[in-house]
């Protein structure tokens, strides 16, 4: 079955930065767009951003839009998110997220906790 | 933008009750509409695709319907490991925007 881990996350400073990753196995990444979803505390479910299967189409919400970079390395079937100038209102569970080709999410990490304190 | 609005945001049910959860849309997204489960400390599970369709290994007692801008999941005789918070996704306008509802959460009665 489908496996995607997570790492990367931990306590961060406001304005600092951290690199997320999301290993990939028991499928064919390259095929994929695949995605970032975070769950703040107490709130629901937030789309964060996707990449296509080759990286060149990226989007994002628009919360991070020019703090968050999201990429891939198919070589080494990983996703990455880079986060910068982080803010307290970014602290959540990260998740990566393998999108179907009607765009519904079919497989999950087990997420990676941000937090974004002094 | 669009926006999709769950209800109830929560709910009490108990273990074999049938539960329905509504998910509304402020335009009209035909069935890309998608349903998850997310259990505290779990990763998020698909359930229902397109609106109706059963997603791999999910058990029979979950079924979706409806089009245009009104959804509905159904739990036909719910059980233990069905409390949890239910969530719907859009999928029409993508790639650049994938929303989620606020979510529904089942809890025991």
């Amino acid at each position: 079955e489908v496996d995607l881990v997570e790492s990367g996350g931990g306590l961060v400073q406001p304005g600092g930065s951290l690199r997320l990753s999301c290993a990939a196995s028991r499928f064919t990444f390259k095929n994929y767009w695949m995605n970032w979803v975070r769950q703040a505390p107490g709130k629901g479910l937030e789309w964060v951003a996707n990449i296509n299967q080759a990286g060149g189409e990226k989007y994002y919400v628009d919360s991070v839009k020019g703090r968050f970079t999201i990429s891939r390395d198919n070589a080494k079937n990983s996703l990455y998110l880079q986060m910068s100038s982080l803010r307290a209102e970014d602290t959540a569970i990260y998740y990566c997220a393998r999108a179907s080709m009607m765009d519904y999410f079919d497989y999950w990490g087990q997420g990676t906790l941000v937090t974004v304190s002094s | 933008d669009i926006r999709l609005t769950q209800s109830p945001s929560s709910l009490s049910a108990s273990i074999g009750d049938r539960v329905t959860l509504t998910c509304r849309t402020n335009q009209s997204i035909a069935t890309y509409l998608n349903w998850y489960q997310h259990r505290p400390g779990k990763a998020p599970k698909l359930l229902i695709y397109t609106a109706s369709s059963l997603h791999t290994g999910v058990p029979s007692r979950f079924s979706g319907s409806g089009s245009g801008t009104d959804f509905t999941l159904t739990i036909s005789g719910l059980q233990p490991e069905d409390f949890a918070t239910y969530y719907c996704q859009q999928s029409f306008i993508t790639p650049q925007t994938l929303t989620f509802g606020g979510g529904t959460k089942v809890e025991v009665k």
